[in-house]
């Protein structure tokens, strides 16, 4: 069972590029979570997401982020017209599905570092 | 808004002594995890605490948790080399963590 995959790890991108970052959870998670790690620092909760369903972005900055967890496929962060701020290692988290009083474990992926020149 | 604090930030200590590093945080949590993370890599679940009282002990690591305070504990006996890294709480499903405690052990 492979773990929380992530890619690209490494991601150059000129000021006011895209940026998307793609995180595949592990088989049978159906929860995925995004955080931001700047250097020397934690991480900062970004989104909450459910195949189709965003459950909490209260993290995410108003402006040029986005993400979406598809039917289909991974899960995507991506950042519009990215500035010099948003260089920063990008995690994300997969956990299963979330019954009544079940208590259950995230498990991260090897993140993404992202650098904008 | 949920605030989790712990401290100390940065923690040297030589090899063979105890430590503990304490992590508070701000409002009801149903669950508190520890994690390690080594520099440039990912993180790495030590503990996951569930209850008042709750006490889990791996290795030289030991975890407790105390939910009326709002606080959890990890200790460090014997401390060795291998331990060094950056060690963060966090609570909640979401998971909002602490700054971190970066530990360096001293041969």
């Amino acid at each position: 069972n492979a773990g929380v995959m992530q890619n690209p790890r490494h991601l150059v991108r000129r000021r006011g590029q895209e940026a998307r970052l793609r995180c595949s959870p592990m088989k049978g998670h159906s929860h995925v979570y995004w955080y931001r790690q700047l250097p020397e620092e934690g991480l900062k909760f970004m989104v909450y997401l459910q195949k189709e369903n965003i459950i909490d972005e209260s993290g995410m900055p108003k402006e040029r982020f986005s993400a979406e967890f598809p039917k289909e496929g991974p899960s995507i962060l991506r950042i519009q017209q990215v500035v010099r701020g948003d260089s920063a290692a990008y995690f994300c988290a997969s956990s299963p599905l979330v019954g009544t009083g079940l208590i259950t474990e995230a498990f991260f992926g090897q993140g993404t570092r992202l650098t904008v020149v | 808004e949920l605030k989790v604090e712990q401290n100390p930030l940065f923690l040297s200590m030589q090899e063979g002594k105890n430590y503990t590093i304490y992590c508070n945080y701000s409002t009801t949590s149903d669950r508190l995890y520890w994690y390690r993370q080594d520099p440039g890599k990912s993180l790495e679940s030590l503990f996951v605490l569930l209850s008042n009282g709750a006490v889990k002990q791996e290795g030289r690591l030991m975890a407790s948790l105390d939910t009326k305070a709002r606080l959890s504990t990890l200790h460090i006996t014997a401390a060795v080399h291998d331990l060094s890294a950056t060690y963060f709480c966090a609570v909640t499903q979401k998971l909002v963590f602490g700054q971190g405690t970066r530990l360096t052990i001293n041969p």
